[in-house]
């Protein structure tokens, strides 16, 4: 089945600075790739999602890239924010199955 | 528009005592899904609902964890009996027709003593 890894598991960046999370899959059918933040006390909230067909889409300071080929995808955060702490998770999905990653906790020092 | 509810936000119990949860999902979606998380993990399906029908529960322990969603609307996860490893954050999310975009609610944490 499906696997999803994702790096790092915590990530500290200076206020202002950018992040980069990163997410392999295994199975090359999937076609759908969401990220996903999760604040302390609260259920996930989708940020930005990608699909297959797109190699890169950007929303304000975050964007994701995909690389088929490879079967990886990343998210990226520029201009980092206190408001970006929170733990981040990518996820794939495969005939509307939802496979997750371990998650990312980012840290913004200010 | 109004979120997905879950209640309760927190419940303790003890072990071999039955527990229940419930969702209300946001107007309009016919997409309901049970998720555990542990802490410092993702999500991990437990069951799937496309209207009142449910069309994963592959994830679910059956033995001892029961859902329904009898008029397709809100949900009840049940647990009987609890075991400690059951101490998890259940969430409940829904989506649109047509959508991958799932909204979740807080969830509820469940401890096991």
């Amino acid at each position: 089945g499906e696997n999803v890894e994702q790096h790092p598991s915590t990530l500290s960046v200076q206020e202002g600075d950018s992040a980069v999370i990163k997410c392999t899959y295994s199975d090359s059918a999937s076609n759908y790739f969401p990220w996903y933040k999760q604040e302390l006390g609260k259920g996930p909230q989708l940020i930005i999602d990608i699909r297959s067909n797109v190699g890169e889409k950007k929303d304000q300071r975050i964007a994701v890239t995909l690389n088929k080929t490879a079967k990886h995808f990343s998210l990226h955060i520029t201009e980092t924010q206190p408001e970006d702490s929170a733990v981040y998770f990518c996820a794939a999905s495969i005939r509307y199955q939802l496979i997750w990653g371990a998650g990312t906790k980012l840290i913004i020092k200010p | 528009e109004a979120g997905v509810v879950q209640s309760p936000r927190y419940k303790i119990i003890e072990k071999k005592q039955p527990v229940a949860f419930w969702c209300n999902p946001i107007s309009g979606h016919n997409t309901l899904y049970w998720y555990l998380q542990n802490l410092g993990q993702g999500p991990e399906l437990l069951i799937r609902y496309e209207n009142e029908e449910a069309v994963d529960d592959s994830q679910l322990p059956k033995d001892r964890f029961s859902a329904e969603r009898l008029k397709g609307v809100d949900s009840t996860l049940k647990i009987q009996p609890a075991e400690l490893g059951d101490s998890a954050v259940y969430l409940c999310a829904s989506s649109r027709p047509g959508s991958g975009e799932l909204f979740f609610g807080e969830g509820s944490r469940l401890t096991v003593l």
